[in-house]
């Protein structure tokens, strides 16, 4: 089952253009990580955010967690044709030792040119 | 480095035969998990190995099962196929068992049941 809804499902900007996705999630996490894939490729890791931080930056991300309220937010900035793709977060629980990513439902963004 | 290398890249079988994928970890990882990606379940967790002993595994049926060899490559196999078994299955490799499991992705096997 998937723990992260994300939200909006499908995104479409001009190049120059911030995009925002934002995921939430439902049990408690140890990180919440982002991932982009291109099409029907694997997975990049782009930023990972721990449990006890709020912001973090990675060149043109951002990425916000609220952990009180279950959600993490990535903002791309001045978008470029390039960063068109499906955009997930994974939040990863440590249950007896065992670790679980667990994948939300992804973005798809589409940066027109 | 290299980075994780998955074969074949494409199959196609035939329901109720068997299958089986490899994947090839980056060098000094040795945490290597499944994923099987399709439209309507999304990205679903497999099973994670970690020094050739498996360390978890998600809600599949004993059809799936898989392996990891003492150079960390990994295998999965799919017994007696059935046609929603047809999706992308990707193997990631992880350097720790930490709590962190940042995953760096193979480009995946498309698997296509008919």
């Amino acid at each position: 089952s998937q723990q992260g809804e994300e939200d909006p499902q499908a995104l479409s900007i001009q190049e120059g253009e911030n995009a925002t996705m934002n995921c939430s999630y439902k049990t408690s996490i140890n990180n919440l990580q982002w991932y982009r894939q291109n099409s029907g490729r694997g997975l990049v890791h782009l930023i990972l955010i721990r449990s006890n931080e709020r912001e973090k930056h990675s060149g043109r991300l951002r990425v916000t967690l609220d952990t009180s309220k279950k959600s993490s937010s990535l903002l791309i900035t001045a978008s470029r044709a390039a960063d068109t793709a499906s955009y997930f977060c994974a939040t990863v629980t440590m249950d007896t030792g065992r670790r679980a990513l667990t994948f939300g439902s992804g973005t798809r963004l589409q940066v027109q040119p | 480095k290299a980075g994780v290398t998955q074969t074949p890249r494409y199959l196609i079988k035939t329901r109720g035969q068997q299958v089986t994928l490899s994947c090839s970890p980056i060098s000094g990882h040795r945490s290597v998990s499944w994923y099987q990606q399709t439209p309507g379940q999304g990205l679903q967790f497999l099973f994670e190995y970690f020094s050739e002993t498996q360390r978890n595994k998600g809600n599949f049926p004993g059809r799936f099962s898989g392996r990891q060899f003492s150079n960390s490559r990994s295998e999965m196999n799919v017994s007696t196929l059935e046609l929603g078994d047809s999706a992308l299955y990707l193997c990631a490799s992880s350097p720790s068992a930490g709590n962190s499991y940042e995953q760096y992705f193979g480009p995946g096997t498309r698997l296509t049941v008919t």
